[in-house]
Parts: C-alpha cells; sequence; structure tokens
C-alpha cells in the first residue's frame, strides 16, 4: 500500500499561474480532505469530501477549486496563484468522518508563488 | 467555532528525560475527540495519541500519554525516556462534532539533546 500519495513534492509559480496538486489513496477510503500549513502553523482545512462527486468547503476555501470524480483522486485546482498561496499542502483521507477514524496524510506539497 | 492554542513555541529535553507538552482547546460540544500529531522533518503528520472527551481515563500509548481535564480544557502530552527520533514539531488538535475537520494548535518545536 502506497497510502497517500502527493505530487509534485515542490513547484514554484508565478503570480496569476495556476496548477493542479495531485492526491491519490490506495486505501478505498470514502472521505478526502485538503489541509494548507503555513510556516510556523498548524495545518487549516481547505476542502473535502465524502465521495466521488461530493465536497465541500472547509475553513479557507477562497481561491481553490477541487473535484472528486472517483474515489481515489481529489486534486485540487488554483485558478489564480497569489504569493498569499504560498504554502505547504497536504492531502489527507479517512475511512470515515469522526474521532475514531483516522486521518492518514500524504507527504505535503510546498509551493512558493513569487 | 473551535479553538486550539499552544503556549509553547519551543521546549527542549535531554534524552530519556520527561517533557509535557501543554494544550488548551474550546468547544461548546460535549463529545469530541482531541488528538496530538508529530511532524518530523520529513514532514509527514503522524498521529501519535488521541483522547474520546467522555472517557475519563486518560489514553496512553507506549511513552506517550495525556493528561486530559475536560473542565479546564486542558490536553497536554507527556512524552517519558524521550528519545533524539522524537525531535519534531508537535501539534494538538480537535475535530468537530461533524467529524470533517480538525482544527489544529500552532505547534511545539521539540528539540531532545544527547
Amino acid at each position: 500500500n502506497a497510502g497517500v500519495t502527493q505530487t509534485p513534492k515542490f513547484r514554484i509559480l508565478k503570480i496569476g499561474q495556476s496548477m493542479t496538486l495531485q492526491c491519490t489513496q490506495d486505501m478505498n477510503h470514502n472521505y478526502m480532505y485538503w489541509y494548507r500549513q503555513d510556516p510556523g502553523m498548524g495545518l487549516k482545512l481547505i476542502y473535502y469530501s465524502v465521495g466521488a462527486g461530493i465536497t465541500d468547503k472547509g475553513e479557507v476555501p477562497n481561491g481553490y477549486n477541487v473535484s472528486r470524480s472517483t474515489t481515489e483522486d481529489f486534486p485540487l485546482r488554483l485558478e489564480l496563484a497569489a504569493p498569499s498561496q504560498t504554502s505547504v499542502y497536504f492531502c489527507a483521507s479517512s475511512f470515515r468522518t469522526g474521532g475514531k477514524n483516522e486521518q492518514y496524510f500524504g507527504p505535503g506539497t510546498r509551493l512558493t508563488v513569487t | 467555532a473551535q479553538t486550539v492554542t499552544q503556549s509553547q513555541p519551543e521546549m527542549s529535553v535531554q534524552e530519556a528525560e520527561t517533557v509535557t507538552l501543554s494544550c488548551t482547546y474550546d468547544t461548546s460540544e460535549n463529545n469530541y475527540y482531541l488528538f496530538w500529531y508529530k511532524q518530523p522533518p520529513s514532514r509527514q503528520m503522524i498521529l501519535v495519541i488521541r483522547q474520546e472527551a467522555y472517557k475519563q481515563q486518560n489514553a496512553t500509548e507506549n511513552r506517550f500519554s495525556v493528561n486530559f481535564q475536560k473542565a479546564a480544557k486542558s490536553f497536554s502530552l507527556k512524552i517519558s525516556d524521550s528519545q533524539l527520533g522524537d525531535t519534531a514539531m508537535y501539534f494538538c488538535a480537535q475535530i468537530n462534532n461533524a467529524g470533517n475537520m480538525l482544527t489544529f494548535g500552532g505547534g511545539t518545536r521539540l528539540m531532545v539533546k544527547p
């Protein structure tokens, strides 16, 4: 099992460019999440999905879009990159929601917007 | 809204000694889960320990234990027999009642010295 994988590991974008962060899990988890971690801070939830075709906003969704066409994949799209989106992005998945169900995290993508 | 506060940005401990990391939280919910996550330099988020709020007994996992004080909304992590591999950022987190959003504290950087 690879668990949760994310690509790319690092990326530098110019202001106004767009990109998609990829996330794939092979644990057949229903729930998937995108978080961002700013320097010296904890993680904040951007979007989450409870299953294929169903997504919802988290705490900091502005400037991002997501889609969930399959159980395995949950890409995060940045349409017009801004310096405020410089951060480390983590994808996570869990079988169910709730505290009994551990969220498994990917290794993160470090994004710099200049 | 949930908030999680970690008041110790950095701590250090000698190898084999014991250290306690502090965390306070605020919630209006009656039942919830609390977590401690470890983030080593590799950036991987690793679940260390979890506590269900309605359980009075403090959770333990090998060298890791918590002191959960529900009335005081306090959730500290004790690491016994500290090892060099415990050097990492530690995040306290709480999950909301719907079970779909983790709220993280700002983290404590722990250095274990030989």
